[in-house]
C-alpha cells in the first residue's frame, strides 16, 4: 500500500499570512495513464470532509483561490495563501492513483 | 445539488453485523463510482470501499477485506455498506462520497456513526 506522510502534524497561523503542508508519498503517484491523483481535503470541526484540490493543483467548485496545491511524483504542498478564520480544521493529503486509496495523517491548522 | 444521506449507524455488539445505506440524489447516480470512508474517534480519515458505477469493479482496505461488502442499487439511487463481524476497532463515522474529477472524493454525506461495544 502507498503511505502517505504529511508534515508539519499541527501549523499555528496568524490571520492573513499563509501557510503550507507538504505530503510526501511512499512511491510515486503516476498513474500508468500520465496523471496523478493527489488530492487534498479538508476537515473543519464537526462537519464531513471536503475536497478542496484534485489531481495536485485544480481546485474543485466553489474553493476560494487562496488554496492553491503543486508537486509531482512524490512530493506535493497545499498552500494557503492568506488564512482566513474558517480555514482552521485538519487538512489531508490523499492518493487515488492505485488501490487501496490512502490519506495522510492529517495536519491541523489552528490560529495564532 | 448532490446529497448524500447515510443511515443505519448505531450500537452493536463485537461480533455482529450492521447495514449502512447511503442515498443519493441531484445527480445520476448510475453514472458515478461511490466510496465509504471512515473515521475513528480522534484519529484521521481512513478509506473503506470502492464500487464502480455499475457494481462490477469493487475494492476493499486490508482491515475491512472479507468482512466488508459494498454495493449498490441504481434503481434506488442508494449505496450499501453490509459490515460483518465487527470489532471494535470498526467504531467511526463512516461516510458515502462520490467520485470526482481526477479520481478525487467530491461530494460527501453528514456521515453515521458506528459504535461496536458490549
Amino acid at each position: 500500500d502507498i503511505v502517505m506522510t504529511q508534515t508539519p502534524l499541527s501549523s499555528p497561523v496568524t490571520l492573513g499570512q499563509p501557510a503550507s503542508i507538504s505530503c510526501r508519498s511512499s512511491q510515486s503517484l503516476v498513474h500508468s495513464d500520465r496523471n496523478t491523483y493527489l488530492s487534498w481535503l479538508q476537515v473543519r470541526p464537526g462537519q464531513p470532509p471536503r475536497l478542496l484540490i484534485y489531481k495536485i493543483s485544480n481546485r474543485f467548485s466553489g474553493v476560494p483561490d487562496r488554496f492553491s496545491g503543486s508537486g509531482a511524483g512524490t512530493d506535493f504542498t497545499l498552500k494557503i495563501s492568506r488564512v482566513e478564520a474558517e480555514d482552521v480544521g485538519i487538512y489531508y493529503c490523499m492518493q487515488s492513483t492505485q488501490f487501496p486509496h490512502t490519506f495522510g495523517q492529517g495536519t491541523k491548522l489552528e490560529i495564532k | 445539488q448532490v446529497q448524500l444521506v447515510e443511515s443505519g449507524g448505531g450500537v452493536v455488539q463485537p461480533g455482529r453485523s450492521l447495514r449502512l445505506s447511503c442515498a443519493a440524489s441531484g445527480f445520476t447516480f448510475s453514472s458515478y463510482g461511490m466510496h465509504w470512508v471512515r473515521q475513528a474517534p480522534g484519529k484521521g480519515l481512513e478509506w473503506v470501499a470502492f464500487i464502480s458505477y455499475d457494481g462490477s469493479d469493487k475494492y476493499y482496505a486490508d482491515s475491512v477485506k472479507g468482512r466488508f461488502t459494498i454495493s449498490r442499487d441504481n434503481s434506488k439511487n442508494t449505496l450499501y455498506l453490509d459490515m460483518n463481524t465487527l470489532r471494535p476497532e470498526d467504531t467511526a463515522v463512516c461516510y458515502c462520497a462520490k467520485s470526482a474529477s481526477g479520481g478525487s472524493l467530491g461530494n460527501w454525506g453528514q456521515g453515521t456513526l458506528v459504535t461496536v461495544s458490549s
